[in-house]
């Protein structure tokens, strides 16, 4: 079966960075993107971008176009987001998602929280 | 950017009541090719986002056939017939016609 399995939680001090993973498994990984949504405590759902995995090509949205980066371990299947210089307003779980055809997010991880607190 | 409006932003239900979520959105959000990248996600308490709606009305392998999804150029409705326990938390919409694509605010589903 499909499955996304990210890194576990992080506390970090501002200016600091990390790098999350999200394991992939039960499919041929270069087949399909992979997406990131960032969630802050108590609120909802922000499209943060997505990774081409056939070219490793990051496309940004415009909240996440500094500090975020998107990469691939194609050989273990495996998506990574960093964060760099992180901030306070970093704090939050962040997710990543499947895309297929015509779906945007049609299998999610299970959520890595970000802590970041001085 | 598009904006969507979900309403209402919380709705308290009896079980086995139906359940109704409208999703406006500023702009049109069917595409040039003629499909609507119009998505609906349920947020479980503790839980990922999931998938139930997507293209308007397609409900996703393994979603009950209560949910049903339907609308057309900016206005969506995700109706819920018979609402169980396991349908409470917060419904999503979402749209990927326009860049940036984004989402609704979410509507709590809690129980009366």
């Amino acid at each position: 079966q499909i499955q996304l399995v990210q890194s576990g939680p992080e506390l970090k001090k501002p200016g600091e960075s990390l790098k999350i993973s999200c394991k992939a498994s039960g499919y041929t990984f270069t087949d399909y993107a992979m997406q990131w949504v960032k969630q802050a405590p108590g609120k909802g759902l922000q499209y943060m971008g997505w990774i081409n995995t056939q070219t490793g090509k990051p496309t940004y949205a415009d909240d996440f176009k500094e500090r975020f980066v998107f990469s691939l371990e194609t050989s273990a299947s495996t998506a990574y987001l960093q964060i760099n210089n992180l901030k306070n307003e970093d704090t939050a779980t962040y997710f990543c998602a499947r895309w297929y055809p015509r779906i945007w997010f049609a299998y999610w991880g299970q959520g890595t929280l970000v802590t970041v607190s001085s | 950017d598009v904006v969507l409006t979900q309403t209402p932003v919380s709705l308290s239900v009896t079980l086995g009541d139906q359940a109704s979520i409208s999703c406006r959105s500023s702009q049109s959000l069917e595409y040039s090719d003629g499909y609507t990248y119009l998505e609906w996600y349920l947020q479980k308490p503790g839980q990922s986002p999931q998938l139930l709606i997507y293209g308007v009305s397609n409900r996703f392998s393994g979603v009950p056939d209560r949910f049903i999804g339907s609308g057309s150029g900016t206005d969506f409705t995700l109706k819920i017939s018979r609402v169980e326990p396991e349908d409470l938390g917060v419904y999503y919409c979402f749209q990927a016609t326009h860049d940036p694509n984004t989402f609704g605010a979410g509507t709590k589903l809690e129980l009366k």
